[in-house]
């Protein structure tokens, strides 16, 4: 039961183009979501959230555009630049009892940029 | 990663031993988090805990697993009488306060390995 779908295993763009990065989800009581980022070996670490009042949250490169109907979100990177090889993860928590402590998160897109 | 710390990085025990994972949050945190990842998949939830108080364990396996985060010192994930299933990464992460908004900080992981 995959309540996060990443359905884009990988996903390869150039440097300076805009990498787009999907999630849909199937639990409507998810209230916010989260994109981390992972290099091989190490922890994800935090990139960008939105909770579910709102439709788009934006910080430097990377903004995250939230569609509540479709139950879906993407991650957008423009500039992209070399750097941002890794794997994305979209998370998702719910609302309400003791549900938000636990992320649910999708398998993962491999982001390779190149130079 | 820095701040949320996982000791050791990679621990490997052969079939039967018991293996015992040990997460020191970020300062400040008082709410910890772990999660297990298998080869070629995300993240799933296993245990939320607070200082002495497990509040979400619906992700933990009923037998041979445990946690536990006292009033000092690390928290520590113990698996007892390992079998080969369960080699993967496992990753603790914490927030401070409510994680109700406030996103999940990754450590590194420890990369349990059964012989």
């Amino acid at each position: 039961d995959q309540q996060v779908k990443q359905n884009s295993p990988s996903l390869s763009v150039q440097e300076g183009r805009i990498s787009i990065l999907n999630c849909d989800y199937t639990n409507s009581m998810f209230d916010y979501f989260l994109w981390y980022k992972k290099y091989p070996a190490e922890g994800p670490t935090f990139l960008i959230s939105i909770s579910s009042i709102k439709d788009k949250n934006e910080d430097g490169r990377f903004t995250v555009f939230l569609n509540k109907s479709a139950k879906h979100l993407s991650l957008h990177i423009v500039p992209s630049q070399p750097g941002d090889s890794a794997v994305y993860f979209c998370a998702a928590r719910g609302s309400g009892g003791t549900s938000y402590g636990k992320l649910t998160f999708g398998q993962g897109t491999i982001l390779t940029v190149h130079p | 990663n820095a701040g949320v710390m996982q000791n050791p990085r990679h621990l490997v025990r052969r079939r039967g031993q018991e293996a015992r994972l040990r997460c020191s949050p970020m300062k400040g945190h008082s709410h910890v988090y772990w999660y297990r990842q298998l080869p070629e998949e995300g993240l799933k939830f296993m245990v939320y805990l607070q200082k002495e108080n497990i509040i979400d364990e619906s992700g933990m396996p009923k037998e041979r697993f445990s946690a536990e985060f006292p009033k000092e010192g690390p928290s520590i994930l113990r698996i007892q009488q390992v079998v080969r299933g369960d080699s993967a990464a496992y990753f603790c992460a914490s927030s401070k306060d409510s994680p109700a908004i406030k996103p999940q900080h990754f450590g590194d992981g420890t990369r349990l390995s059964i012989l």
